[in-house]
Order: structure tokens, then C-alpha cells, then sequence
């Protein structure tokens, strides 16, 4: 079946060291989103990636989805502690575009002042 | 303006009791859904409305798991009977457009 893979799982950094974390889907996907939830919290949504090779930013996070549209990464510049939880991305489940979302696994990343 | 609302946020049933969980997404939301969430794991969609017509209920597990959107508003999930795999956070979330999904708090459940 459909799948969503995220790497690295768990990520620990200095304050002010770079992150990245790496999603691949099984499938070529229409748009992929990306999450992030705060230890305890809930799911929170960052951005939406729709066309091949698109790269966004927001302030220190660059976002970018694949060619192939099968992959996407997630980089943070300088990370701070307010970065810490877990990022996940997520796609239209089996290609289709009705909302309903299959996620990955998620990368959590902790940081260290 | 207000989120996702979702009560309760705690539950512990024991196996095989009944329990339902209540959703009041957004004003002006149509679409609804319902994810559970187990632990180190990412939501895995439960089922999907369209306000009050379901649009996917795939992977819903249809022996124990039903849901309702009555009216096109709130929703309630209910499981009957409970087994000791539904320990979990079920999010409830929406979306005015089918992009970006805003999650409540969560209910977290423990059968024990």
C-alpha cells in the first residue's frame, strides 16, 4: 500500500546548528504538506508544496518538493529551542485530492541551548 | 477566530466499554476529519466528511468505530466495544478548502 517514509527519525542539535529532515512517498504525489506538533500538542500546518521542484521559505525553514514529485525535504537554518517537536509530512492519500492526508512517521527534534 | 474544539481531552475505559468523542470544527469548515494518532506515530486518517456526507471511511474499523456529522457541523466518533490497540490521541480536524487541515487539541484515549 501507500507509504510515507520520513528520516531521520529522532534528531538532536546545538542551538544554532542547521536540520534537515528527508520525506519519500511510494507514490507520485499531487501536493505534500508539511506539520509541525509540539510536544503535547496537536498538528499545526506549516506549508503546502504543489509544483515539481518547488522551494518556499519561511524565515528560517526552506521547504522543497522533488522533481519526481515523490520527495521532499525540510531544512531549518540555525535552529532555536522554540524549533523543538515533531515535523511531519503528509500527502493525498492514493493521488487523489479530496484532503484526506496519509503521514508520515515524523522526524522529532530536540535542541539544545 | 476559534479552533477545533474536541471534549473530552482525557478518557480511560477499560476493554470493552463504550466511549465517544465529540468534534465542533471551525465555523464555515465543510470538510471534517477524524485521525488517530498512536504514540511515535503519525495520524493515520480515521474517516473523512464533506459536510454531512462521508467521503472516505477506508480505513475506519467498521466492527467497533462509527462517526456521525449530524447537520453538517459537529461530529462524534464512538468505538463499542474498546480494545487495548485504540489506546491513542484522536484528532479531530478541518479545512475551509481542501489544503490545509487545522487539528483540535485531541482526546487522548488509554483502555486499560
Amino acid at each position: 500500500g501507500q507509504q510515507v517514509m520520513q528520516i531521520p527519525q529522532y534528531q538532536h542539535v546545538q542551538e544554532g546548528e542547521d536540520f534537515t529532515t528527508y520525506c519519500n512517498s511510494s507514490t507520485t504525489l499531487s501536493n505534500i504538506q508539511w506539520y509541525k506538533q509540539r510536544p503535547g500538542g496537536h498538528p499545526v500546518f506549516l506549508i503546502q508544496l504543489v509544483k515539481s521542484g518547488e522551494v518556499k521559505k519561511q524565515k528560517r525553514l526552506t521547504f522543497q518538493f522533488g522533481e519526481a514529485k515523490k520527495n521532499s525535504s525540510l531544512h531549518i537554518t540555525a535552529t532555536q529551542t522554540t524549533d523543538v517537536g515533531t515535523y511531519f509530512c503528509a500527502g493525498p492519500i492514493n493521488g487523489g485530492s479530496q484532503g484526506n492526508l496519509i503521514f508520515g512517521k515524523g522526524t522529532k527534534l530536540s535542541v539544545k541551548p | 477566530e476559534a479552533g477545533v474544539a474536541q471534549s473530552p481531552r482525557y478518557k480511560i475505559i477499560e476493554k470493552r466499554q463504550s466511549v465517544a468523542f465529540w468534534c465542533n470544527p471551525i465555523s464555515g469548515h465543510a470538510t471534517l476529519y477524524w485521525y488517530q494518532q498512536i504514540l511515535g506515530q503519525g495520524p493515520k486518517l480515521l474517516i473523512q466528511f464533506q459536510n454531512n456526507g462521508v467521503v472516505d471511511d477506508s480505513q475506519l474499523p467498521k466492527d467497533r468505530f462509527s462517526a456521525e456529522r449530524l447537520k453538517g457541523v459537529d461530529s462524534t466518533l464512538k468505538i463499542q466495544p474498546a480494545k487495548l490497540e485504540d489506546s491513542a490521541v484522536y484528532l479531530c480536524a478541518s479545512s475551509f478548502r481542501i489544503t490545509e487541515a487545522f487539528f483540535g487539541q485531541g482526546t487522548r484515549l488509554t483502555v486499560v
